[in-house]
């Protein structure tokens, strides 16, 4: 996976409840980028980060969700308050030069 | 804005058979182009790209090549394996801007190869 690490891999929520996916990638990566697949559906951009800034939220939903990637550790989605409908495949990738390579995914089940 | 359209799925092909995925696109400016496979329960894996017009992408016996007249990248196999069997995306990338590398998937072709 080019070097970039999910956890947890399987995460499953009741409504309600409050779901944190991690994106680490191997050292010197400094750009991620979140993508959620909704069931037989293709993936959609979420957010952009660089360390310590998001640069491009556009695809983020206006609430509930959030995202960061501090200086030092992890990259954190975050989603309050899960719904049915955010039941998904969560995925990070990193960029070299003018390509992604991502991550295996985290797959949240909501109930 | 961006998007990509790609061919209808599924697709069903025996052990051997040529495979031709469609993918068209619109695109603002000069767009990199990419395949991508997923299989079952994994993440996505580059399987080739393109940057420039008329270049052509290949990997594993799968080509694309960017036509820009055409506003194409369809992919093709020679002759398919069962362990082919996935979930193909075709995805651009648009540079510039706050977005610089953000990738626009199309919906994905599953194929099915039979032995």
């Amino acid at each position: 996976n080019a070097g970039v690490m999910q956890n947890p891999r399987h995460l499953v929520r009741r409504r309600g409840q409050e779901a944190r996916l991690r994106c680490s990638p191997m050292k010197g990566h400094s750009h991620v980028y979140w993508y959620r697949q909704l069931p037989e559906e293709g993936l959609k951009f979420m957010v952009y980060l660089q360390k310590e800034n998001i640069i491009d939220e556009s695809g983020m939903p206006k609430e509930r969700f959030s995202a960061e990637f501090p200086k030092e550790g992890p990259s954190i989605l975050r989603i309050q308050q899960v719904v049915r409908g955010d039941s998904a495949a969560y995925f990070c990738a990193v960029r070299r030069a003018d390509t992604q390579y991502f991550g295996p995914g985290t797959r949240l089940t909501v109930l | 804005g961006d998007s990509v359209t790609q061919m209808e799925g599924p697709v069903t092909l025996s052990e051997e058979a040529f495979l031709t995925i469609n993918c068209t696109y619109t695109a603002t400016g000069y767009p990199s182009l990419f395949w991508y496979v997923q299989y079952p329960g994994e993440g996505l894996q580059l399987l080739l790209k393109a940057t420039k017009a008329d270049d052509k992408g290949s990997n594993k016996g799968f080509e694309a090549t960017y036509r820009k007249e055409t506003t194409s990248f369809h992919l093709e196999k020679g002759s398919v394996q069962v362990s082919d069997s996935a979930v193909y995306f075709c995805a651009l990338s648009s540079g510039g801007g706050t977005s610089y590398g953000k990738l626009t998937f199309g919906q994905g072709t599953i194929l099915t190869v039979h032995p």
